[in-house]
């Protein structure tokens, strides 16, 4: 089963509003981040954010991160049309034999309308 | 400048041939991992591997598929005996440390076919 699920699915906003799209995920991790995908592309980090942070800002974006509740959500403000995309979360785990592995949620598609 | 270089972006394949999935990691990063993603869903981990070494191969099938980063050249994927399941787009990210709190890099995946 997926470590990460994003809620929603899918989102449609206008260009202009904000989007919020959460992430859950099950284990205990060392870090939380942020990855966009074009449609057929590969995936671009977005941010990054350690356990120990609550909040983190990178131009538009603002991510939280509540490890109680083992949940992020990352918001997009003055969304634009080429924020189009699907938005993963991916987490790492405190206890890793190496390397940053990633383990994926299941995304969520935003569209931006004109 | 280049970024993770993947070859072939599009790879088609008859059941029971094999494929090979090629990818140069980004200039310096000598850490590369393979994800598999199926249509509509996340990213899977399938691989992690150092120059010359597997470091993690959990979430690889022990059958049919092997990895490897020689100290020359291009990381490879290689599924012997093709399937349909196999069909998916695969992608490869690499990193210059393997520091978990470092973001990794993709390139633009191989999307495999089977017929």
């Amino acid at each position: 089963s997926q470590q990460g699920e994003e809620d929603p699915q899918a989102l449609s906003i206008q260009e202009g509003e904000n989007a919020t799209m959460n992430c859950s995920y099950k284990t205990s991790i060392n870090n939380l981040q942020w990855y966009r995908q074009n449609s057929g592309r590969g995936l671009v980090h977005l941010i990054l954010i350690r356990s120990n942070e609550r909040e983190k800002h990178s131009g538009r974006l603002r991510v939280t991160l509540d490890t109680s509740k083992k949940s992020s959500s990352l918001l997009i403000t003055a969304s634009r049309a080429a924020d189009t995309a699907s938005y993963f979360c991916a987490t790492v785990p405190i206890l890793t034999g190496g390397g940053n592995k990633l383990t994926f949620g299941t995304g969520t598609q935003l569209k931006v309308e004109l | 400048n280049a970024g993770v270089m993947q070859n072939p972006r599009h790879l088609v394949r008859r059941r029971g041939q094999e494929a090979r999935l090629r990818c140069s990691p980004m200039k310096g990063h000598s850490h590369v991992y393979w994800y598999r993603q199926l249509p509509e869903e996340g990213l899977k981990f399938m691989v992690y591997l150092q120059k010359e070494n597997i470091i993690d191969e959990s979430g690889m099938p022990k059958e049919r598929f092997s990895a490897e980063f020689p100290k020359e050249g291009p990381s490879i994927l290689r599924i012997q005996q093709v399937v349909r399941g196999d069909s998916a787009a695969y992608f490869c990210a690499s990193s210059p440390v393997a520091a978990g709190d470092q973001p990794q890099h993709f390139g633009d995946g191989t999307r495999l076919s089977i017929l």
